[in-house]
């Protein structure tokens, strides 16, 4: 069955930086786009970037644009998020997610929590 | 753009019905919605696609007490049989070419 193993986040100092993985397994990884979505505490879903295939698109949210970039190694099933000039607004937690280009996101990953805070 | 309106809040007892409601905005009636489910302390579970035809394909799992329907703009999520595990905040979520992913601001169901 499709799964979406996260790891990394944890708690980060305003500035500092961080680097959010996420295996898969189930599918052929290398077929589909995937995505990051973050939810802040009590509040509702905010997408962050997707990633092609094959790397060769990328797209993000204006409000990680230049400090947050997307990755994936089709070779080992995984994708990547490094976060940096982290800011308390980010505090949240990520979660990976399969998402079908053009139509809709199909499964998720079990969310890693991101904290920024001195 | 489009803009994915939701109520904040539903609740209805167990073991009737309910009918959650997703609102496009205008100029988007046609786009193709998928309604998640996010159990309290939980990741969202993807449950559907739904076209603006009405068809729907659920997840792998999904119990056949979740259906979806559509009229217009407005994209319907109904939860027959109401359980206490179908109490979660449940989220539709779009897309678009110009502002990608896209997610209504979710409605918290209780069930009574």
């Amino acid at each position: 069955q499709v799964q979406l193993a996260q790891s990394g986040g944890g708690l980060v100092k305003p500035g500092g930086s961080l680097r959010l993985s996420c295996t898969a397994s189930g599918f052929t990884f290398s077929d589909y786009y995937m995505s990051w979505i973050r939810q802040a505490p009590g509040k509702g879903l905010e997408w962050v970037s997707y990633i092609s295939s094959s790397s060769s698109y990328t797209n993000y949210a204006d409000s990680v644009k230049g400090r947050f970039t997307i990755s994936r190694d089709n070779a080992k099933n995984s994708l990547y998020m490094q976060m940096n000039s982290l800011r308390a607004e980010d505090t949240a937690v990520y979660f990976c997610a399969r998402w079908i280009f053009g139509v809709v996101i199909d499964y998720w990953g079990q969310g890693t929590l991101v904290t920024v805070s001195s | 753009q489009p803009v994915l309106t939701q109520s904040s809040s539903a609740s209805a007892s167990l073991g009737s019905s309910v009918k959650l409601t997703c609102t496009l905005s205008s100029g988007h009636s046609s786009y193709i919605i998928a309604w998640h489910q996010q159990q309290p302390g939980k990741a969202p579970r993807y449950l559907m696609k739904l076209e603006g035809s009405g068809n729907y394909n659920k997840g792998s799992g999904v119990p056949d007490r979740f259906s979806g329907s559509s009229s217009g703009a407005d994209r319907y999520l109904t939860i027959s049989n109401l359980q206490f595990e179908d109490e979660a905040d449940y989220y539709c979520e779009t897309w678009d070419s110009n502002t990608f992913v896209v997610f209504g601001g979710g409605t918290k169901l209780t069930v009574l």
